[in-house]
């Protein structure tokens, strides 16, 4: 099946900086993807919707200058959380839509901690 | 706005025993449900889905689900379990063009 890689799978960052979560369809092209954070013995929960070419559309409560977006290309879309702290530890998981069978195919995942 | 329910927070059973995991969804028209499963620190993958064809679907890994509109539910069963059929399921409802609304999960442990 259709493959989704994260990138990277677990980061520790400090608080203040920014971390980039990297998001690729790899045999695929896909026009939309979908970024949701995950609480750890929780739900997902859908943060927003990523199209390639324009801007994200956000969820209500996510902050958009906290939680960038970027679909550069039909195979890549990028999340960087800005000037992260601890509550923004997470997992963050992706996933994207095969433009053929329009089936979603999720990332692994990857595991934020802000010291 | 579409919900899913899903009844257990956690269940238990033993290898070879069924397993049945509930779901109850709310819409106001003919949704698609979905069963993902998801391994400790793993994305997600995708058991089975339904869109409105046959009412029984059947899935990977033995798993199977039926779609009850009368009682607004989509149970995940499977004949026997096994031990490598631990981990967490969700129960999931798509609210329009791929925008998925996930329910809280169940976390199933198989013990020997």
């Amino acid at each position: 099946g259709a493959v989704v890689s994260q990138h990277p799978s677990w980061v520790i960052c400090k608080s203040g900086t920014s971390v980039k979560i990297e998001c690729r369809s790899l045999d695929f092209q896909a026009t939309t993807m979908f970024w949701y954070r995950q609480f750890p013995k929780q739900s997902l929960m859908l943060m927003a919707t990523s199209n390639e070419g324009s801007k994200a559309t956000y969820e209500q409560g996510v902050e958009k200058d906290k939680f960038l977006i970027n679909h550069a290309s039909l195979t890549l879309s990028t999340l960087t959380v800005t000037s992260a702290h601890p509550e923004d530890s997470s997992f963050y998981i992706c996933s994207a839509a095969s433009g053929s069978s329009g089936e979603l195919f999720f990332g692994e995942g990857s595991r934020l901690t802000v010291l | 706005a579409q919900s899913v329910t899903q009844l257990d927070s956690h269940v238990s059973v033993s290898e070879g025993t069924p397993v049945l995991l509930r779901c109850n969804y709310s819409s106001s028209y003919s949704p698609s449900l979905f069963w993902y499963v998801q391994h400790p620190n793993k994305g997600l993958q995708l058991l089975l889905k339904y869109t409105s064809a046959a009412t029984l679907v059947k899935g990977i890994n033995g798993f199977e689900a039926e779609f009850k509109k009368s009682e607004t539910s989509f149970h995940l069963t499977k004949p026997s379990a096994h031990m490598s059929d631990a981990a967490e399921y969700f129960c999931v409802v798509s609210e329009g063009f791929q925008k998925l609304v996930f329910g809280t999960g169940t976390r199933l442990l198989v013990s020997p």
